[in-house]
């Protein structure tokens, strides 16, 4: 029954290594979403999908890179991790425009030791 | 550009209002508003559209005014499940997405 899943839920690793997280949604929704919630909390977009095409892409580093093999998934790769990478990433999913409400997932926690 | 809250954080007794604001120096076409506990996920509150509506969602309500450029989350008799940190977005459809403000920190005590 779960709206938008991610997994893993917590992933720590070293510097240099790559590493993926998985997205999702099964609410039928055209548009997904990868935010980054930084230890003060702020939230920022990184990409955005409508319907499997990349439609932001926020100034993220080359080494993000996000893949949406259809409209209800959406991954994130992650290549030569950085202590800056450290993190919660949110996928999220809404019906696009904007009268319509984000559903977040419930986050991955990125530890880079 | 993100759009501004204030305050960054209040602490209420159970029973007391609060009132939070979130302000942009860009044209909104909508305001969202989420509530996030600590280590869950924000999860949607309300949206309001341009117009000057309010709305309201048990005991918490808001109004937006779009020639201020500004919104306001209203919470009443707060209760302890009140708690978290509470995030306005604003969306440009130019742009296509959501940009959320930094967040203002509710503590709700018995």
């Amino acid at each position: 029954d779960t709206a938008v899943s991610q997994t893993p839920k917590y992933l720590v690793t070293q510097m240099g290594n790559d590493k993926s997280i998985k997205c999702e949604q099964n609410l039928g929704h055209d548009t997904m979403y990868w935010y980054k919630q930084d230890s003060k909390k702020f939230l920022k977009i990184m990409f955005s999908y409508n319907n499997k095409e990349l439609i932001i892409n926020e100034t993220v580093p080359n080494r993000f890179s996000p893949k949406s093999p259809d409209k209800a998934h959406l991954n994130l790769h992650i290549n030569s991790l950085e202590l800056g990478d450290s993190a919660v990433y949110f996928c999220a999913s809404s019906l696009g425009g904007v009268r319509s409400p984000l559903h977040f997932g419930n986050g991955t926690r990125l530890t880079v030791t | 550009q993100q759009p501004v809250q204030s305050p960054q954080a209040v602490i209420l007794r159970e029973g007391e209002d609060a009132v939070i604001n979130c302000s942009s120096s860009k044209a909104l076409y909508s305001v969202h508003w989420y509530r996030q506990k600590h280590g869950e996920a924000p999860v949607f509150l309300m949206i309001l559209l341009k117009g000057g509506e309010q709305k309201g969602h048990e005991k918490i309500s808001a109004s937006f005014n779009e020639k201020k450029q500004q919104s306001s989350l209203y919470l009443t008799a707060s209760q302890l499940s009140y708690s978290g940190t509470y995030f306005c977005g604003t969306e440009n459809p130019d742009a296509g997405k959501s940009t959320f403000g930094d967040g203002t920190t509710l503590t709700v005590k018995p």
